[in-house]
């Protein structure tokens, strides 16, 4: 079975620009996260979703930053505009019931802000 | 007081040690404990999950829970270099709330296994 994929693995840009993070999740997971990772702070969980809504998104940094999930089998992180401080890796992971079923990461996309 | 704490480290063993990682936890209603090991430029990768009190045993993975001192350990038998990466513990807390199914990780700890 494919796990959860994301794209791009690399993305470098511009201070300002607008940056899209993608992520599918295994199909049948209805549980969809959205974490950063830095060396300072660890791996955060950013915001999730349950059946393509989202549940808690207090873990988004500011209003710079949106989520969405159109359908089952797709989401994405947009960062606008973009800061040097949003450098990071970005991970996706998916999960089917949120408590007794563990969460399966994609790779992971990094993300650097110049 | 974090909410997951783990042993600093870096822990350093040799090849065919035990290798022992601890976890500590704030919340007493967690639920659901996972330990995620991670290489160096790659994502987490589930090792263990264990929601009851005792041990559970994979191959040379041993996950350890007590819940009435919230601690949650991770041994690892007849420890290989290729088992040198970050450890990270992760605890599920049901808030009964918006929180629900929320995984909360800790630091994670560096292990490195020397031939």
């Amino acid at each position: 079975d494919a796990g959860v994929i994301q794209s791009p693995r690399h993305e470098v840009t511009e201070m300002g620009q607008e940056v899209t993070l993608r992520c599918k999740p295994i199909s049948g997971h209805d549980y969809l996260f959205w974490y950063r990772q830095t060396m300072m702070r660890g791996l955060e969980l950013l915001i999730y979703f349950n059946n393509n809504v989202p549940i808690d998104d207090s873990g988004m940094p500011e209003d710079r930053f949106s989520a969405k999930m159109p359908n089952a089998s797709f989401s994405t992180l947009k960062i606008q505009p973009s800061e040097p401080r949003d450098s990071a890796v970005y991970f996706c992971a998916s999960s089917g019931h949120p408590t007794y079923q563990p969460q399966h990461f994609g790779d992971g996309t990094r993300l650097s802000i110049l | 007081q974090k909410e997951v704490e783990q042993n600093s480290g870096p822990l350093s063993v040799p090849e065919g040690a035990i290798a022992s990682l601890n976890c500590t936890y704030s919340d007493r209603g967690s639920q659901s404990f996972f330990w995620y090991r991670q290489y160096s430029g790659k994502s987490p990768e589930l090792i263990m999950f264990i929601y009851s009190n005792g041990d559970k045993e994979d191959g040379r993975f041993t996950a350890q829970l007590n819940k009435a001192s919230q601690y949650v350990s991770l041994l690892i038998r007849d420890s290989q270099p290729s088992d040198s990466a970050t450890y990270l513990c992760a605890v599920i807390t049901n808030a009964g709330g918006t929180s629900y199914g929320k995984l909360t990780f800790g630091q994670g700890t560096i292990l490195t296994v020397h031939p």
